[in-house]
């Protein structure tokens, strides 16, 4: 089967911890994305990897830093977070800039 | 600054009834913005519908259709006869070429009722 995946579909923690949230792409895709959906259920672009090329959207903490071991694998980790962070994360990626994206099912994170 | 505003849900409209999801866009950092709209189905992940990145077309798929137009910074979407199966998530969005600018409207829920 080929999409997007993403591990855990949800996660509750406290504030100060550390979590990290998984997504694999069995597409063959070369760019990987990740946003956050708040609870307003705006989607934000934090993250996009494209042949080690890193573009971080300059909004996002630095407590967040994206994590890639291969191009089908683009994780997220947050250092410690805040209430703040509680929200939809979504991964996607693509062949290439420009062409069609295809997304992950999500995590939800809830920081208590 | 960029934004883009859809319809309020839920809607809830019966089978073969005609549908319109209103968007709006406002593009002020992306000189040739991208507009699309993407599903949400029951249980899925976000998926792309159509997609129109020059300002005068129409994209289609599935039966739905979407004009861009940008007189009126407008990409409604549209179906003549909605199914059952079209219950879903509705977003409009609004994108540069390299996805590095990319807003997602706040999504339509919709319900079709057989």
């Amino acid at each position: 089967e080929t999409a997007v995946f993403q591990t855990p579909n949800y996660h509750v923690t406290q504030v100060g911890n550390e979590v990290s949230f998984n997504c694999k792409q069995t597409l063959g895709h070369d760019t990987m994305y990740w946003y956050k959906q708040d609870s307003k259920k705006l989607l934000k672009i934090m993250f996009s990897y494209n042949n080690k090329q890193l573009i971080v959207n300059e909004t996002v903490p630095r407590r967040f830093s994206p994590q890639s071991s291969d191009k089908a694998h683009l994780n997220l980790r947050i250092k410690s977070v805040e209430p703040e962070d509680s929200a939809v994360y979504l991964c996607a990626s693509n062949r290439d800039w420009g062409a069609e994206q295809y997304f992950g099912p999500g995590t939800r994170l809830t920081v208590l | 600054g960029d934004s883009v505003t859809q319809t309020e849900g839920p809607v809830t409209v019966s089978e073969s009834e005609s549908l319109i999801i209103n968007c709006t866009y406002s593009a002020t950092s992306i000189a040739y913005p991208n507009l699309f709209w993407y599903v949400r189905y029951p249980g899925e992940g976000l998926q792309l519908l159509l997609k129109v990145i020059t300002a005068g077309q129409k994209g289609s798929s599935r039966g739905f259709e979407a004009t861009y137009n940008k007189e009126t910074t407008s990409f409604h979407l549209q179906k003549a006869s909605v199914q059952e199966s079209d219950s879903a998530v509705y977003y409009c969005a609004l994108g540069d070429t390299g996805y590095q600018n990319f807003y997602f409207g706040k999504g339509t829920s919709l319900t079709v009722i057989p």
